[in-house]
């Protein structure tokens, strides 16, 4: 079945704009989660959608970004006003359940590679 | 803070050649740690560990964790150049509801 889907797969702003990057699940899976990977960098976690609950956002680095998910499925991650230090590779993964307890593998889609000039 | 370190961060090695690649970690109500190879793009997911000293073996790759000494290795033996790649280390169950990675092992095998 498809995996992991993200688009664009890249994406070229000019510093102080606004982006929006799409995630979409495998189906059937009800946990999504945002990461962003810096050159050099390992993946940071930025925030987590279970189903209906309320997102864990806890690793969200400023309140330029958000995201959001309707229900189990496309979620999008928006940044306000970019900056040079918000130049990575975005990665959504999706699993069949989420959370601190949950063992359910995370599957990652490709990213989107975000360069603000 | 939750800490995910691996070992060697880098390693070159001959076609053939075995490889033991490190990860140990500090995490608060850990729950399990799992392993991807990452080339150049997605991570695609390895093998996930939840009990102690119990293998998980798939083909030339295998790991093991240790949950007294908070570590786990990822072996892979008759190495091939299509195991070059970047391998993360990641845990579940510290403060936030995602992975915490650590940098990862940048594995390159030489024909």
């Amino acid at each position: 079945g498809a995996g992991v889907s993200q688009s664009p797969s890249n994406k070229v702003t000019e510093k102080g704009k606004d982006v929006e990057l799409r995630c979409d699940p495998i189906s059937g899976h009800t946990a999504l989660y945002w990461y962003r990977q810096r050159l050099g960098q390992g993946l940071e976690f930025l925030i987590y959608f279970q189903g209906n609950s309320a997102p864990d956002k806890s690793g969200l680095p400023s309140d330029r970004f958000s995201a959001e998910r309707t229900g189990e499925s496309v979620s999008t991650l928006t940044i306000q006003r970019t900056q040079q230090e918000d130049s990575a590779v975005y990665l959504c993964a999706s699993s069949l359940s989420g959370g601190r307890g949950a063992g359910q593998p995370q599957h990652f889609g490709d990213g989107t590679r975000l360069s603000i000039l | 803070e939750d800490k995910v370190v691996q070992s060697p961060l880098s390693l070159v090695v001959h076609e053939g050649d075995t490889v033991t690649l490190n990860c140990s970690y500090e995490v608060t109500n850990f729950r399990s740690l799992l392993w991807y190879k990452q080339e150049k793009k997605a991570p695609t997911f390895l093998f996930m560990l939840t009990s102690s000293g119990i293998e998980k073996k798939s083909g030339r790759l295998s790991s093991i964790l240790d949950k007294k000494e908070l570590f786990s290795i990822l072996n892979i033996t008759a190495t091939q150049t299509g195991d070059s790649a970047v391998y993360l280390c990641a845990v579940t169950g510290g403060g936030a509801d995602g992975l915490t990675f650590g940098k990862g092992t940048h594995l390159i095998i030489q024909p």
